[in-house]
């Protein structure tokens, strides 16, 4: 059971453009969600987060929305650059009280590559 | 700051000998700390969760026995692969939560086990 989804596995984009990549989640018992980057054969690195209660949070190229009816939220990265290609996890954490309090459950990921 | 480091980074072993896995967290308390696997182009899967000085809590398909987890202080945990085999091959990563936000999760830059 796929609680977090990220249908697009790669997204490819020009740099200085805006990439969009898209999450989807299934459990209405979530309540933080992130954007990790990853390289491979690294750990994830924290880019931005977003709680329930709010709609939008940015922080400098990247902006998170999120839309709780639709249980959809994306990450806007503009512009993009070329040192921005990786892999990009989007992630849920369940609120308190819930089996998934605290823990991470992570959508299968979207590789961006940014062109030159 | 928020630190958290892995040792190996990777590791080959043969089939029926037990790998161990450190995860510290260098220049904060980690209160909680979590493991997780990665195969091939997929999704993180979280394993297991530990808290310092209790037992760690495992997901749903995790052989306990299989994947020992100590937490003995706030700032190590270890993961002991036993009787590894092949299928045990797999990048693992560990995180750890501090004091701080309890949304937050540092991840380690990750062991590459390899199970000949």
């Amino acid at each position: 059971d796929q609680q977090v989804k990220q249908n697009s596995p790669s997204l490819s984009v020009q740099e200085g453009r805006i990439s969009i990549l898209n999450c989807d989640y299934t459990n209405s018992m979530f309540d933080y969600f992130l954007w990790y980057k990853k390289y491979p054969a690294e750990g994830p690195t924290f880019l931005i987060s977003i709680s329930s209660i709010k709609d939008k949070n940015e922080d400098g190229r990247f902006t998170v929305f999120l839309n709780k009816s639709a249980k959809h939220l994306s990450l806007h990265i503009v512009p993009s650059q070329p040192g921005d290609s990786a892999v990009y996890f989007c992630a849920a954490i369940g609120a308190a009280g819930g089996t998934s309090y605290g823990k991470l459950t992570f959508g299968q990921g979207t590789i961006l590559t940014v062109h030159p | 700051g928020a630190v958290v480091s892995q040792h190996p980074s990777w590791v080959i072993c043969k089939s029926g000998t037990s790998v161990k896995i450190e995860c510290r967290s260098l220049d904060f308390q980690a209160t909680t700390m979590f493991w997780y696997r990665q195969f091939p182009k997929q999704s993180l899967m979280l394993m297991a969760t530990s808290n310092e000085g209790s037992k760690a809590t495992y997901e749903q398909g995790v052989e306990k026995d299989k994947f020992l987890i100590n937490h003995a202080s706030l700032t190590l945990s270890t993961l002991t692969v036993t009787s590894a085999h092949p299928e045990d091959s797999s990048f693992y990563i560990c995180s750890a939560r501090g004091l701080a936000a309890w949304y937050e999760q540092y991840f380690g830059p990750g062991t590459r086990l390899t199970v000949t």
